[in-house]
């Protein structure tokens, strides 16, 4: 069964820092890309960052870029999401997905979430 | 960035119905249109890809159509478990963005 599981959300407080996991399970990770989504109290989804599979490429919304880096590691098959100089904006329940077979498939698999509050 | 935009924003209908849910791009982005549904709590799920491609085990109630920049998605006959919030997300460009969802309401 193709499974996420994502971990590491917690409270920190503004300008703090966190790093988010997303376990997979059930399909040959380093050969899809892998996208975070969040999403804020009483709002929509919102697109964070993406991988490639090889983890050659990356890809970042603008509200995040230059303080946010994902990554992966194909020896564990678990993507992470290193958040820096967080904000009360960046409080909300962050899903890691697993891409289609092509990138532009969509987002086929994704975890329950993990919550970060960003708070003083 | 492109923009992806919804409408409406929320509707109400009952059991039965069908129902339309449009969304528009910014710019062109040719059949890379995906839809979601999500429901509180839960994890969002794949419902179309590419504009009209139904995900594996998704019911057929549910398609889609369009291209270019108008899309839209059409649930044959509302039933219950239905009752959600839909997104549409482009994939034209890598810097993937969202509709602001449509939250569908029981009437």
């Amino acid at each position: 069964e193709v499974q996420l599981l994502e971990s590491g959300g917690g409270l920190v407080h503004p300008g703090g820092s966190l790093r988010l996991s997303c376990a997979a399970s059930g399909f040959p990770f380093s050969s899809y890309a892998m996208s975070w989504v969040r999403q804020a109290p009483g709002k929509g989804l919102e697109w964070v960052s993406a991988i490639s599979g090889s983890g050659g490429g990356t890809y970042y919304a603008d509200s995040v870029k230059g303080r946010f880096t994902v990554s992966s590691d194909s020896s564990t098959n678990t993507l992470f999401l290193q958040m820096n100089n967080l904000t009360v904006e960046d409080t909300a329940i962050y899903f890691c997905a697993k891409q289609g077979r092509y990138y532009f498939y969509g987002m086929d698999v994704w975890g329950q979430g993990t919550t970060v509050t960003v708070s003083s | 960035d492109i923009q992806m935009t919804q409408s409406p924003s929320s509707m109400s209908a009952s059991v039965g119905d069908r129902v339309t849910i449009t969304c528009r791009a910014s710019q062109s982005i040719s059949m890379y249109l995906n839809w979601y549904q999500h429901k509180p709590g839960n994890a969002p799920k794949l419902l179309i890809y590419t504009s009209t491609t139904l995900q594996s085990g998704v019911p057929s109630r549910f398609s889609g159509s369009g291209s270019g920049t108008d899309f839209t998605l059409t649930i044959s006959s509302l039933q219950p478990e239905d009752f959600a919030t839909y997104y549409c997300q482009q994939s034209f460009s890598t810097l993937y963005t969202f509709g602001q969802g449509t939250r569908l309401e029981i009437k």
